[in-house]
């Protein structure tokens, strides 16, 4: 089953607007990382998150993180007609010795120029 | 920076060949890789954990006779899709991590089984 869910599946905005996509975890993690990508293509790494962190800024992206409702969110601001692109949170948690890397269900962004 | 290479980017096989992927980390040692898969408009699934000099570690539900994993280096991890059905073709990604940090992506190899 998926560790992360994510909303809203699908979100459409005018270039210039903020886009926020949310995530939701179940169990403990040691961080929350964000991707995106690209149509069949592979993921490039955006930011990471610390289970002892609760908010961080990277460029246009901000992420919170809040560990005692087991979410996060992602905001790009100023978005651009280059944004387009399906973006997932991943939580790294321990598992049997080794982390474990587990992928939300992701949000697919259009920005419309 | 960190780069993993993988290997084909694309590839078509008849039911019941095998194919092998290669997952290559240039800059880097990993002694760990990881195997996803991912069908279309849907998020990645993992299916294993390919541990340098070790049996790799799959989640369950993933077929390790199916799918065999040898990680044989350091920089090396290779995932062969044996006896191949149309319901294996999908899109498999490998990904390392340099220093836990974050993790690096192999651009994705697009398997097709006709």
């Amino acid at each position: 089953s998926q560790q992360g869910e994510e909303d809203p599946q699908a979100l459409s905005i005018q270039e210039g607007e903020n886009a926020t996509m949310n995530c939701s975890y179940k169990t403990s993690i040691n961080n929350l990382q964000w991707y995106r990508q690209n149509s069949g293509r592979g993921l490039v790494h955006l930011i990471l998150i610390r289970s002892n962190e609760r908010e961080k800024h990277s460029g246009r992206l901000r992420v919170s993180l809040d560990t005692s409702k087991k979410s996060s969110s992602l905001l790009i601001t100023a978005s651009r007609a280059a944004d387009t692109a399906s973006y997932f949170c991943a939580t790294v948690a321990n598992s049997g010795g080794y982390q474990k890397v587990t992928f939300g269900t992701g949000t697919k962004l259009q920005v419309i120029p | 920076g960190a780069v993993v290479s993988q290997h084909p980017s694309r590839v078509i096989c008849k039911s019941g060949t095998s194919v092998k992927i290669e997952c290559r980390s240039l800059d880097f040692q990993a002694t760990t890789m990881f195997w996803y898969r991912q069908f279309p408009k849907q998020s990645l699934m993992l299916m294993a954990t390919s541990n340098e000099g070790s049996k790799a570690t799959y989640e369950q539900g993933v077929e390790k006779d199916k799918f065999l994993i040898n990680h044989a280096s350091l920089t090396l991890s290779t995932l062969t899709v044996t006896s191949a059905h149309p319901e294996d073709s999908s899109f498999y990604i490998c990904s390392a991590s340099k220093q836990g940090n974050g993790y690096t992506f192999g651009s994705g190899t697009r398997l097709t089984v006709v």
